[in-house]
């Protein structure tokens, strides 16, 4: 039972534009997510994080919005940059699920 | 070493055969979990270690899969008799206690068994 699911299993965008990556979850319990970024070859590493507390999260380019009546998530890169270009993946707090297969990214020059 | 370690980077074993996989997790850091992850397959959780508790290991996926951990330090995670559906990438993460739920992933070890 994947209790979260990202929809998307690719997107391409162009330099300087908006990416938006979305994520949906089933369990209400989930009190505090994070997203990670992995390139290949590499472990993933963290990138953002939102507690339920909030419907905000921003750090420089990054934004995550979660609506928690829809229970959903959604990551914001703007403007996207071609090193941005990975596998995102989101997970709740205390991350012993299988996380699913991500939302590989491609930002072109 | 500043990071998560793990060793080694690759292993390319027959079938059959028994493989030994280490993580040496950041230093300090109570918690430490494995994940593989197959071809066109997403993060699996394996195993999950916090502190002197009894680890939780509702993800092995059978009893030819076993890990152990010295006190808070280094972790081995041990495929007896593998198979091919065992080639994958095996990630170990590591994280400290009372935190909010970051992990720190390693490089990963990937398994090829032919």
């Amino acid at each position: 039972d994947q209790q979260v699911k990202q929809n998307s299993p690719s997107l391409s965008v162009q330099e300087g534009r908006i990416s938006i990556l979305n994520c949906d979850y089933t369990n209400s319990m989930f009190d505090y997510f994070l997203w990670y970024k992995k390139y290949p070859a590499e472990g993933p590493t963290f990138l953002i994080s939102i507690s339920s507390i909030k419907d905000k999260n921003e750090d420089g380019r990054f934004t995550v919005f979660l609506n928690k009546s829809a229970k959903h998530l959604s990551l914001h890169i703007v403007p996207s940059q071609p090193g941005d270009s990975a596998v995102y993946f989101c997970a709740p707090r205390g991350s012993k699920l299988i996380w699913g297969l991500g939302t590989s990214l491609a930002v072109n020059p | 070493g500043a990071g998560v370690s793990q060793s080694p980077s690759n292993k390319v074993t027959e079938k059959g055969k028994d493989v030994e996989l280490r993580c040496d997790p950041i230093s300090g850091h109570t918690a430490l979990y494995w994940y593989r992850q197959r071809l066109g397959q997403g993060l699996e959780f394996l195993i999950y270690f916090q502190g002197n508790s009894a680890p939780d290991k509702s993800g092995l996926p059978s009893d030819r899969f076993s890990a152990e951990r010295t006190g808070e330090s280094v972790s081995t995670l041990t495929i007896q008799r593998t198979q091919q559906e065992d080639s994958a990438v095996y990630l170990c993460a590591s994280s400290p206690a009372r935190n909010t739920g970051e992990l720190f992933f390693g490089e990963g070890s990937r398994l090829t068994v032919l």
